[in-house]
């Protein structure tokens, strides 16, 4: 089965200063990659996504890179602010539109003031 | 715009009880997912349903079964419940397509075993 990685697990950075979160995913054949953003005791609500025919998608602050031959994605937030605070998990699927996300194990975005 | 709604929200059971979790997805999304999150964990995805039918099958313990009704939502029966299956409980819902299409959470349901 696919199985994600995410680095790194915990990252802390200035308010106004850029994050950058990475994911590796083992099954070539995946597809379709989002990104959740999650604060404690609530529902993962999508931030961005892409798709396995594009390399790159913006939106606004948010950006996410997609590199198929090495097998991995990057999210990237610029300009931090303190509610970019939460949990951020990359996921990645297979096959049809319904089958289950595989999640990485998350990474815990903290930004300082 | 109405989202996926879950219920009950909050469950407290007894070891060996049995649960059950109900799920209704957005209104014209055709698939339902079922996902298992621990304390400071990633979801883990349990089992997904299209139309009706079973789709995909992730790490659904064999004590619990789902199904998806002709209305589209959806039952999660958790039996003889042990302590570890203590965890929020997320079901999410999409609009199935030639292309994966972006599934939308529900609240979840937090499920204590005492």
């Amino acid at each position: 089965g696919e199985n994600v990685e995410q680095h790194p697990s915990t990252l802390s950075v200035q308010e106004g200063d850029s994050a950058v979160i990475k994911c590796t995913y083992s099954d070539s054949a995946s597809n379709y990659f989002p990104w959740y953003k999650q604060e404690l005791g609530k529902r993962p609500q999508l931030i961005i996504d892409i798709r396995s025919n594009v390399g790159e998608k913006k939106d606004q602050r948010i950006a996410v890179t997609l590199n198929k031959t090495a097998k991995h994605f990057s999210l990237h937030i610029t300009e931090t602010q303190p509610e970019d605070s939460a949990v951020y998990f990359c996921a990645a699927t297979t096959g049809g539109g319904a089958d289950g996300l595989t999640f990485g194990k998350g990474t815990h975005l903290i930004i300082q003031p | 715009a109405a989202g996926v709604i879950q219920s009950p929200r909050h469950l407290i059971k007894e070891k060996r009880e049995t649960a059950t979790l109900k799920c209704y997805p957005i209104p014209r999304h055709d698939t339902v997912y079922w996902y298992q999150q621990g304390p400071g964990q990633d979801p883990q995805f349990l089992i997904s349903f299209y139309e009706k039918m079973q789709s995909d099958k992730g790490s659904i313990p064999d004590r619990f079964s789902a199904q998806q009704f002709s209305d589209y939502h959806s039952e999660l029966n958790m039996s003889s419940l042990e302590l570890g299956d203590s965890a929020l409980y997320f079901c999410a819902s999409s609009l199935r397509g030639y292309l994966n299409t972006e599934a939308f959470f529900g609240q979840g349901t937090r499920l204590t075993v005492v």
